[in-house]
């Protein structure tokens, strides 16, 4: 089983869609979640952290379930920008970074 | 503002030489990391250091090494290139130690590597 696992996409949405992507975890004693994009032949860039009571920004809201060591990204009223590669990150209890493989995202209009 | 540094963008090289990859951070973290990233495969972990002079392996170890003898440079080095070492290699740095919303990891841009 793969420490970070994602819904494999490709996600193909309209704009003005709600797309969820959710990631699971292996690691029960994994402590930081974040969600990262990445766009084609780009470095990741830092789309949000995720916290233990859930958070919102702007048109992304992300969850974490510790009991079920799941992690959710949900994204509103979609654009055009939006596409991209979604990857879920774990920080496991040493210090190491895992990423899940990706999750890729297509807006059309 | 550039915080991570990778030192070559684009390289190629022949099988058999040795290749250094060079990272620098400014931001004094403690961990860092090289990921190698491949279509379908998503980034995988090499390397990873904690503290200068410390290292540990990640998933794919094998044909890598590394060296962090200041805190702000992880070197990867291929002792000997082969083509299923021809890659996008990604490091990335982060003074994250426990869990501690709001830090963040940083990526330099990315060194695409081409073996002949």
């Amino acid at each position: 089983r793969k420490e970070v696992e994602q819904d494999p996409g490709p996600f193909n949405v309209p704009e003005g869609a709600t797309v969820a992507f959710n990631c699971t975890y292996s690691n029960s004693a994994s402590q930081s979640f974040f969600w990262y994009r990445q766009d084609c032949r780009k470095e990741p860039k830092l789309l949000m952290s995720v916290y233990s009571s859930g958070n919102e920004d702007g048109r992304f809201t992300a969850q974490l379930n510790r009991a079920s060591q799941y992690i959710s990204l949900l994204i509103r009223d979609s654009k055009l920008s939006d596409s991209a590669t979604y990857l879920c990150v774990v920080l496991d209890g040493y210090n190491k970074l895992i990423f899940g493989a990706g999750t890729r995202l297509a807006v059309h209009p | 503002d550039v915080k991570v540094t990778q030192s070559s963008r684009y390289l190629v090289k022949r099988t058999g030489e040795k290749v250094f990859l060079e990272c620098v951070q400014d931001m004094d973290h403690e961990n860092m990391f090289w990921y190698r990233q491949d279509p379908g495969l998503g980034l995988r972990l090499i390397y990873f250091s904690y503290d200068v002079k410390m290292k540990e392996k990640g998933d794919i170890p094998e044909g890598y090494s590394v060296s962090r003898e200041k805190k702000e440079r992880f070197s990867l080095i291929l002792e000997s290139a082969s083509t299923n070492q021809t890659s996008m290699y990604l490091c990335a740095s982060t003074s994250l130690k426990g869990a501690r919303p709001g830090n963040t990891i940083y990526f330099g841009e990315g060194s695409w590597l081409t073996v002949v």
